[in-house]
């Protein structure tokens, strides 16, 4: 168990409103991932992070920004939420027993996210 | 760029028949191979991975052979279950770089 907790795990908002996700771990990997999943797309990367305060863009960041300021929490936030950012996101990390970034991700559980 | 490419579902079989889902790939240098499994309502699990060519990754009666020469890498099982229906994804992790590359899933059904 990699020990990756997402929070909050459901949360409906309003179109315009900030949101902000949160991803937990409990073992200081260096590597963490924030996804959007949605049918018929898949798994999307959204950004992503190599280090305290080092993080990039993925393939559909437009909206999003990130930050972390410690090892262990990845922030994801909705500056101003719409509805095309309906989704759920999950959070993941890799570098696990001293792989690098090329080795497996540990998921966390998801957060479903409805904007209104 | 790199890409993986997975046969699209749904795959519907019936209990204890024989499963095959293809997975194959383009990319450069010394890509790493994974099946992720995941059940409803919860995040991707690492199913199986490979680490070199002609690697045979193996778990829960799932095996996937790492075949460097026709960039493959496809998932099979001898006999699934009901408890098997799930979205399975093809994914390749890349020496150098940060990013996991996702096929776009396969779900499967299988009834009792």
């Amino acid at each position: 168990d990699a020990g990756i907790t997402q929070s909050p795990r459901h949360k409906v908002t309003e179109t315009g409103t900030p949101v902000t996700l949160r991803c937990h771990q409990t073992e200081n990997h260096r590597y963490m991932y924030w996804y959007r999943q949605d049918p018929g797309h898949g798994l999307r990367l959204i950004h992503y992070s190599y280090g305290v305060k080092d993080t990039d863009k993925g393939e559909v960041s437009d909206g999003y920004s990130v930050s972390r300021s410690k090892t262990e929490d990845f922030l994801l936030t909705l500056e101003s939420a719409t509805s095309s950012q309906t989704s759920v996101y999950f959070c993941a990390i890799s570098g696990v027993g001293g792989q690098g970034p090329q080795g497996p991700q540990h998921f966390g559980d998801g957060t479903r996210l409805s904007i209104l | 760029g790199d890409s993986v490419t997975q046969m699209e579902g749904p795959v519907t079989l019936s209990e204890e028949a024989f499963l095959t889902i293809n997975c194959t790939y383009t990319a450069t240098g010394y890509p790493s191979p994974f099946w992720y499994v995941q059940y409803p309502g919860e995040g991707l699990q690492l199913l199986l991975k490979a680490t070199k060519a002609d690697d045979k990754g193996s778990n829960k009666g799932f095996e996937a052979t790492y075949r460097k020469e026709t960039t493959s890498f496809h998932l099979e099982k001898g006999s699934v279950q009901v408890s098997d229906s799930a979205v399975y994804f093809c994914a390749l992790g890349h020496t150098g770089g940060f990013k996991t590359i996702f096929g776009a899933g396969t779900r499967l059904f299988v009834k009792a």
